[in-house]
């Protein structure tokens, strides 16, 4: 069965922090990972797609990450204002066709 | 700025009493989807649309159904509301389906059922 499992559930960091956060798979075949900011009380905010396994894209102080088997968001020197979770979701080759199938998200918490 | 609106934000409705819930995109999409979000919980796809071809998953209950009378407008229809379908509901759009482009997703409706 395909599935994606995020850790940890949530994480608190002070500003200035660095730390990665993690995203597990197990598909079938990989068409895309989905990295998403979500804030409370509003819809996911599309931030990185990856492909391939060794693919890195970038977007101020985040940076995602991936290998065959899971994917990193590293977060390089947070602020207060990145607080939120975050959703991986994977799309998987041949399955439902559109369909994301996500992760329960990592809660961040930064305090300044 | 090309988006994917939702309406209302908020929506209260009565155990068993009939709900619609709306959802345009500026995106020119060719796909919309629908998506319940619990508390702490991961988005779970309902359904989707790829022009007015209707997808349904397969564990999404008879109580939920959806209308694309446009390539700009959804609309998710709950019939009989129980207290379990009170959540979060995403509309998101992509170009296609299948072909690795990103979901965008719209601010969603809260639903409460009293």
């Amino acid at each position: 069965e395909d599935q994606v499992t995020q850790s940890p559930e949530a994480l608190r960091l002070q500003e200035g922090e660095s730390s990665s956060l993690n995203c597990s798979y197990t598909v079938s075949g990989l068409r895309g990972l989905f990295w998403y900011r979500q804030d409370p009380g509003k819809g996911p905010e599309f931030l990185f797609t990856l492909y391939s396994a060794g693919e890195e894209k970038e977007k101020e102080r985040l940076k995602a990450t991936l290998t065959k088997k899971e994917s990193f968001l590293h977060i390089t020197a947070p602020k207060p204002e990145d607080s939120a979770t975050y959703l991986c979701a994977v799309q998987v080759k041949g399955g439902s066709q559109g369909n994301l199938i996500f992760g329960k998200g990592t809660k961040l918490s930064v305090k300044p | 700025d090309a988006m994917v609106i939702q309406n209302p934000r908020y929506q209260v409705t009565q155990f068993g009493k009939p709900v619609t819930l709306s959802c345009s995109q500026t995106l020119n999409h060719n796909v919309m989807y629908w998506y319940q979000q619990k508390s702490s919980q991961a988005p779970k796809l309902l359904f989707h649309y790829y022009d007015k071809d209707f997808n349904n998953e397969a564990d999404t209950p008879d109580n939920f159904q959806s209308r694309r009378p446009n390539t700009s407008f959804c609309f998710l229809d709950i019939r009989s509301p129980g207290l379990g379908d009170a959540a979060m509901y995403l509309c998101a759009t992509s170009r296609v389906t299948g072909g690795g482009d990103e979901q965008f997703f719209g601010p969603g409706t809260r639903l409460t059922v009293l």
